[in-house]
């Protein structure tokens, strides 16, 4: 099927680790994003990548790193650095600019 | 950046009976999506938006550009219909992509 394949569904960190959330497409979409979404609130921007091998900061960067070596890949890390990283992640994907945006399923992080 | 006010917070309805959620935003468009996240976290996409008038089954949504608002219908509600719907946006220039501005969500909540 196509769509958007997020891993972990789960995932607990002790605090001072990093950790990596993995993002997977299979639409053939040229964009790629990480939002962030903490309880009752909005989604907030971390990273987008139009093109491959090429990324921006959205709004809250942060403590965040991303990588875009392939097309159908946009990995997202959760660096030591990221003060309040306990939250849920959310990869999204579009074709051409202007076009729908489709979500994964989300990723929810702990730190212990 | 552009900024999205979503109104009501939250709404309560019996099934079968219609609602109106709305949307404003602060600047000019060239995105705009609605958006339905579930009690499972995933986030369906709706409708895309910038201006006019779509419908879709029991779901229609309005944008009226010029006037900076869009207004999500929902008619004969079913207990499926709960969860959050979100609106999103993307204005300014089109070399910033789709970096979408969510707003904080009306909570939906359909009684049998």
């Amino acid at each position: 099927d196509g769509g958007i394949t997020q891993s972990p569904k789960y995932l607990f960190r002790k605090e001072g680790q990093n950790v990596t959330l993995s993002c997977e497409q299979n639409l053939n979409h040229d964009a790629m994003y990480w939002y962030r979404q903490d309880p009752g609130q909005g989604l907030r921007l971390i990273y987008y990548s139009q093109i491959v091998n090429d990324f921006q900061k959205g709004d809250i960067a942060e403590g965040y790193s991303v990588s875009r070596e392939k097309k159908e890949s946009f990995p997202l890390t959760v660096t030591s650095a990221q003060k309040n990283p306990t939250a849920f992640y959310l990869c999204a994907s579009s074709g051409q600019s202007g076009n729908t945006i489709y979500f994964g399923e989300g990723s929810w992080l702990t730190v212990v | 950046g552009i900024q999205v006010e979503q109104s009501p917070p939250d709404l309560i309805l019996q099934e079968g009976a219609n609602s109106t959620l709305r949307c404003n935003f602060s600047d000019s468009v060239n995105n705009l999506q609605w958006f339905h996240q579930n009690p499972w976290g995933q986030l369906i996409n709706l409708f895309y938006i910038p201006s006019g008038t779509k419908q879709n089954g029991r779901l229609s949504a309005t944008t009226v550009a010029t006037e900076r608002y869009s207004l999500l219908y929902i008619s004969s509600s079913q207990t499926t219909d709960s969860g959050v719907y979100f609106c999103a946006v993307a204005g300014g220039k089109k070399s910033s992509g789709d970096k979408l501005t969510f707003g904080t969500g009306t909570r939906l909540a359909v009684r049998p």
